[in-house]
Parts: structure tokens; sequence; C-alpha cells
């Protein structure tokens, strides 16, 4: 079954502070991996966009990984902020196809 | 550029009441795809179009229908109203294989 799965479900952090979020996926074949941020209320926004041969993308203070072999990717948020807080979402897409398959998210909330 | 726009933000249903959910985009992109997000659920796609005329089904389409008479609209019609149909809906469209999400109406029936 094609699926995509993130963990954690939920983390809190403090500002400034470094966090890693993951992401494993069944889907197959596969063509490539998003990760969007959703702000509370409002629709997703892309972050980064790699495709199979990619194996890192950054914007900003967010870095992307992505291990093909192993199914596996990770968000990387270096020294967050307040504005950090949000869901971020991992988005697997078929080969070939304009076919999404959406994880449920990681819940980040950033404190001061 | 407005990008995807969403129109209600809001709205509350009575069961077997209709309704349309209107998104419009300006990025004159040819794909537009509306999704559902429940509670602890990933967006789940209803209904996808690759071009004014064209529109399919998704992994969801029950309930629902669409139609892209210009490349800029995508409305989604609700016909008999459902609890089940209790949610989140975004519009997207996409170019370049990178979509772009409107603001989302949630929508809830009673």
């Amino acid at each position: 079954k094609n699926q995509v799965e993130q963990s954690p479900q939920s983390l809190i952090i403090l500002e400034g502070k470094n966090c890693t979020l993951q992401c494993n996926y069944t889907v197959s074949p596969f063509s490539n991996l998003r990760w969007y941020k959703q702000d509370t209320g409002r629709g997703p926004v892309s972050l980064t966009i790699m495709t199979f041969s990619e194996n890192t993308k950054s914007n900003g203070r967010y870095t992307a990984t992505l291990d093909a072999d192993t199914k596996q990717s990770s968000l990387h948020i270096t020294a967050s902020q307040l504005s950090d807080s949000a869901s971020y979402i991992c988005v697997v897409s078929f080969y070939n196809t304009d076919k999404l398959i959406f994880g449920t998210g990681t819940r980040l909330q950033v404190f001061p | 550029n407005a990008g995807v726009t969403q129109t209600p933000k809001f709205r509350i249903l009575k069961i077997g009441q209709s309704m349309t959910l209107q998104c419009t985009q300006d990025m004159n992109h040819n794909y537009m795809y509306w999704y559902r997000q429940d509670p602890g659920m990933g967006l789940k796609l209803i209904y996808y179009s690759v071009g004014a005329g064209i529109t399919d089904k998704g992994e969801v389409p029950n309930g629902y229908n669409v139609s892209r008479s210009t490349t800029e609209d995508f409305p989604l019609r609700l016909e008999l109203a459902a609890p089940s149909q209790t949610s989140v809906y975004f519009c997207a469209s996409s170019h370049n294989n990178e979509q772009f999400f409107g603001p989302g109406t949630r929508l809830t029936v009673l």
C-alpha cells in the first residue's frame, strides 16, 4: 500500500533550537518528494521539492534530505523561530503522474 | 498575483442542502485540484482537472461534482450535504510540478 508516514506527530522546542522531522514512504514508483509548511487555518506552502536523484535541498533555515534507497526523508530546521510553529507535511508523488500521497504531518510548536 | 483564492472561508450547511465552493487562480495554470483535509489525516484528492473542459475523479469523489469551463475557475459542488463531508477543503493549481494551495474553506454539515 502506498503510504507516507511522519514522525513525530507533534514536537515542542524552544526558540533558537534545531529540530529534525522524519518521513518514511512506501510509494512506488516514486517521482519526487516534497515538504510543505501549513500554518494554522492556511493552505500548505511548498518548502522543498526533491527528485529521486537529489540527496539534499535547502531553503533558508530548512534543509531536506532524501535517501531513496531506504525511502526516508528528513526536514531539518536550524535556529528555530516562533514563526516556524506550523504543521510540516511530507508529500510523495508517483512517477510520471501528478498524483500526490500526503503524510499526516508533524505539528511543531516553538516557544520563546 | 492573488494566486489561488477560495470562497467562502467558512460555511455551515444542514444535511441535504447543496452548495458550491468557489476556486479561482490567476496564474494561468492548466492543472487544478480539490482536496479535503480531515483532522489527523493527510489531504485526500477529490477531483482534478488538466485543463478547461477536462475533469477527472481523484481518491474520494463520491458526493461531489466539478466543472472547468475556464482556465481560471474550478468550482466544487456538493449536491446533498452529509455530516461525513464536514472537512476543510483546499483548492490548488500547479505548474512545473509545484502545487499552489488556496487558503481553504471550512465546511460543517449539521
